[in-house]
């Protein structure tokens, strides 16, 4: 059984389409992330999830809009796509959201805009 | 705020050949590091952490790191490379200021293992 799954692998879109990228994890977490890794390989938090609750928002576009429906799951919607947004996205759990814990990460979703 | 900082972006090493991949980490804190691997198209997978428990810490697949607080490193080894070894390696750091904030990671080594 994968851990923490996320579809779609690959997503090409046009500029200004709405796309919804959706992670699952089977681990029993409490907490979920998202992150981007940009054309360079950097990887950099976007949003995490407690208990349904956002924790954090970093400087993110509110175009990228989180959404739990339970603790399992952790979707990403994003409107209004844009050039910029073309990346990888990892979705991650954590058993809680203490510091020294272990984050496991999806296969990642592999974002082109066109 | 916390940081990490990997030098050289690609490492090249021989089969059989030590690999060594740096990361120093700035914190302000005591930090918690770890390193994890990306293979092509795939997600990251945890090598190891230090979480202040023991200075070496033993990771899966034959690697080790050791933390030295007077040199804030966190260095990553094998002694002897494989070609399976060959994958895109980040540093990562949380500290105790606050685990909200999320892993942040180095820009990655990309390690190559010529035969």
């Amino acid at each position: 059984d994968t851990a923490v799954s996320q579809t779609p692998k690959y997503l090409v879109t046009q500029m200004g389409n709405d796309k919804s990228i959706k992670c699952e994890q089977n681990l029993g977490h409490d907490t979920m992330y998202w992150y981007k890794q940009d054309s360079k390989k950097f990887l950099k938090i976007m949003f995490s999830y407690n208990n349904k609750e956002l924790i954090i928002n970093e400087t993110v576009p509110n175009r990228f809009s989180p959404k739990s429906p339970d603790k399992a799951h952790l979707n990403l919607h994003i409107n209004s796509l844009e050039l910029g947004d073309s990346a990888v996205y990892f979705c991650a759990s954590s058993q809680d959201l203490g510091f020294q814990e272990t984050q496991y990460f999806g296969p990642g979703t592999r974002l082109l805009v066109l | 705020a916390q940081s990490v900082t990997q030098l050289g972006s690609h490492v090249s090493v021989s089969e059989g050949a030590l690999v060594l991949l740096r990361c120093n980490y700035s914190s302000s804190v005591p930090p918690y590091l770890f390193w994890y691997v990306q293979y092509p198209n795939q997600g990251l997978q945890l090598l190891l952490k230090y979480t202040s428990a023991a200075t070496l810490v033993k990771g899966i697949n034959g690697f080790e790191a050791e933390f030295k607080k007077s040199e804030t490193s966190f260095h990553l080894t094998k002694p002897s490379a494989h070609m399976s070894d060959a994958a895109e390696y980040f540093c990562a750091v949380t500290d105790s200021g606050g685990g909200a904030d999320g892993l942040t990671f180095g820009k990655g080594t990309h390690l190559i293992i010529q035969p």
